[in-house]
């Protein structure tokens, strides 16, 4: 069965700095990676996706993800965080099971919190 | 293209009764998927309907079915509801199944479910 790990439970963080948030998962075959954003009384929205190509995938709001197949993880990373980026952020594997379809399995998610 | 929606936004229900959530997809998209959420298990996969066939189920007991209707609308039925049932009911569109590449899912508000 496929699993996803998010080490960090809980960020905080200044504005200006930077954020890389991990996320491992284990799963023998292809997989196609996401994460997801919930800003607080919102919606679960997706932030970036991975399903083939380029290692390295951009998103919205200046937010990264690379990822890492030796590593079997897909870490978020953003440059400069702001305060409108407090937010739970969930980290997504799909992968292809029996009898047809995908199954897409989260994390149990990143709270980070941006301090002014 | 309207969002995801789902009715009710809020539900109080006591333990044994039974409780129908609905929820309509964006316009064109055959796949909704539902999920459970609370704070100690992050997001649980309950179960994938595309194109009115169940595809996926999670690991949860039988007390918790679903439908999905030719115009793509997909309900959700708890039958004898416990304590631990209370939680945010989600549910997720998409266009080509959840998961894959075309799986990029599109999450309703959710249905936020109390059971006294």
């Amino acid at each position: 069965a496929q699993s996803v790990s998010q080490h960090n439970h809980h960020v905080i963080l200044s504005e200006a700095a930077s954020l890389e948030l991990g996320c491992n998962y284990s799963y023998g075959g292809t997989v196609n990676l996401f994460w997801y954003v919930q800003y607080p009384g919102q919606h679960l929205q997706l932030l970036l996706k991975y399903f083939s190509g380029d290692p390295l995938v951009k998103g919205i709001k200046g937010f990264e993800a690379e990822f890492i197949k030796s590593k079997f993880s897909f870490n978020l990373r953003k440059p400069s965080v702001q305060w409108s980026d407090t937010a739970e952020y969930f980290c997504a594997v799909g992968a292809s099971i029996t009898g047809g379809g995908n199954k897409l399995t989260f994390g149990t998610g990143t709270q980070l919190k941006v301090e002014l | 293209k309207a969002g995801v929606t789902q009715t009710p936004r809020y539900l109080i229900k006591t333990r044994g009764q039974q409780v129908t959530l609905s929820c309509s997809p964006i316009s064109g998209h055959r796949s909704v998927s539902w999920y459970q959420q609370t704070p100690g298990q992050g997001l649980q996969f309950l179960f994938e309907y595309f194109s009115e066939t169940q595809r996926n189920k999670g690991n949860f007991p039988g007390r918790f079915s679903g439908r999905q209707f030719s115009n793509s609308r997909s309900e959700m039925n708890v039958s004898t509801l416990e304590l631990g049932d209370s939680a945010l009911y989600l549910c997720a569109s998409s266009s080509q199944g959840t998961g894959g590449p075309g799986g990029t899912q599109y999450f309703g508000p959710g249905t936020r479910l109390l059971v006294l």
